[in-house]
C-alpha cells in the first residue's frame, strides 16, 4: 500500500462544475496536508493546507480533512480551463515533517 | 512565503560528468530539501540539508552520487555525480514547514547523453 494515493486521472471536467480530487493516506500520526498545483513543465505550487477535521475554504477552492477515514480532498468550484493541470496532495510524516507525496491527479477543464 | 532562485534551468551533460544545482533563497531557512521528479512521476525525496551538519539521505540515495553542500542559511547546492542517463530528471529544490507550507525553486531540467 502506497502511503499516499490518488487516482491518476485523468478526471474530465466541464467548465463551470466541481472538480472534486480526493487523496488518503496510511499513516495515521500524519498532521499536516497540502494540495499543490503544477502544470507541465513546471514546479509545484501550494494551492492549500490544512490541519484541522473538517472543511477550509480559500476562494473558489475548499479542502476536506477527514482523520478517522483517512482521507482528504480539494474540491474546485467553478472550474476554469486555466486549472488543468496536475494535482499533488502530500503528507507530513515523521520529526522533520517530510512531506510524503502522492501521484498526483490529472484534471482537464473541457471549456 | 520564501521565494527560491533555482539554476541552471535546464542542461545537456554528457554521461560520467557531474552537475552542479544551485539554490538561493531569500530569507533565512532552517531546512532545505532536495527532489528529483522524474517524467510523469510524483517528487521523490533526496536528502534534506541543514546548515552546519551533513545532509540526510533517503532510502536509495548515497552522498557519493548527491553531495550536498549547505554553507548558510539561504544557500544549498546538489551535485549529480558521475552521471548517467538514468539520471535525466528535473530536479527541485524546496524551503517551508508544515505550519505555512513548502514552496519550491523553478526546477533544473537534466538530461544526460
Amino acid at each position: 500500500q502506497k502511503e499516499v494515493e490518488q487516482n491518476s486521472g485523468p478526471l474530465s471536467v466541464p467548465e463551470g462544475a466541481i472538480a472534486s480530487l480526493n487523496c488518503t493516506y496510511s499513516d495515521r500520526g500524519s498532521q499536516s496536508f497540502f494540495w499543490y498545483r503544477q502544470y507541465s513543465g513546471k514546479s509545484p505550487e501550494l494551492i492549500m493546507f490544512i490541519y484541522s477535521n473538517g472543511d477550509k475554504e480559500d476562494g473558489r477552492f475548499t479542502a476536506q480533512l477527514n482523520k478517522a477515514s483517512q482521507y482528504v480532498s480539494l474540491l474546485i468550484r467553478d472550474s476554469q480551463p486555466s486549472d488543468s493541470a496536475t494535482y499533488l496532495c502530500a503528507v507530513t510524516k515523521g520529526s522533520n515533517y517530510q512531506l510524503i507525496w502522492g501521484a498526483g491527479t490529472k484534471l482537464i477543464i473541457k471549456p | 512565503s520564501a521565494v527560491i532562485s533555482q539554476k541552471p534551468s535546464r542542461d545537456i551533460c554528457q554521461r560520467g560528468t557531474s552537475l552542479t544545482i544551485q539554490c538561493q533563497v531569500d530569507s533565512q531557512v532552517t531546512m532545505m530539501f532536495w527532489y528529483r521528479q522524474q517524467p510523469g512521476q510524483s517528487l521523490t525525496l533526496i536528502a534534506t540539508a541543514n546548515q552546519g551538519s551533513e545532509a540526510t539521505y533517503e532510502s536509495g540515495f548515497v552522498i557519493d552520487k548527491f553531495p550536498i553542500s549547505r554553507p548558510n542559511l539561504t544557500f544549498s547546492t546538489l551535485t549529480v555525480s558521475n552521471m548517467s542517463p538514468e539520471d535525466s530528471s528535473i530536479y527541485l529544490c524546496s524551503v517551508g514547514g508544515q505550519q505555512y507550507g513548502y514552496t519550491f525553486g523553478s526546477g533544473t531540467r537534466l538530461t544526460v547523453v
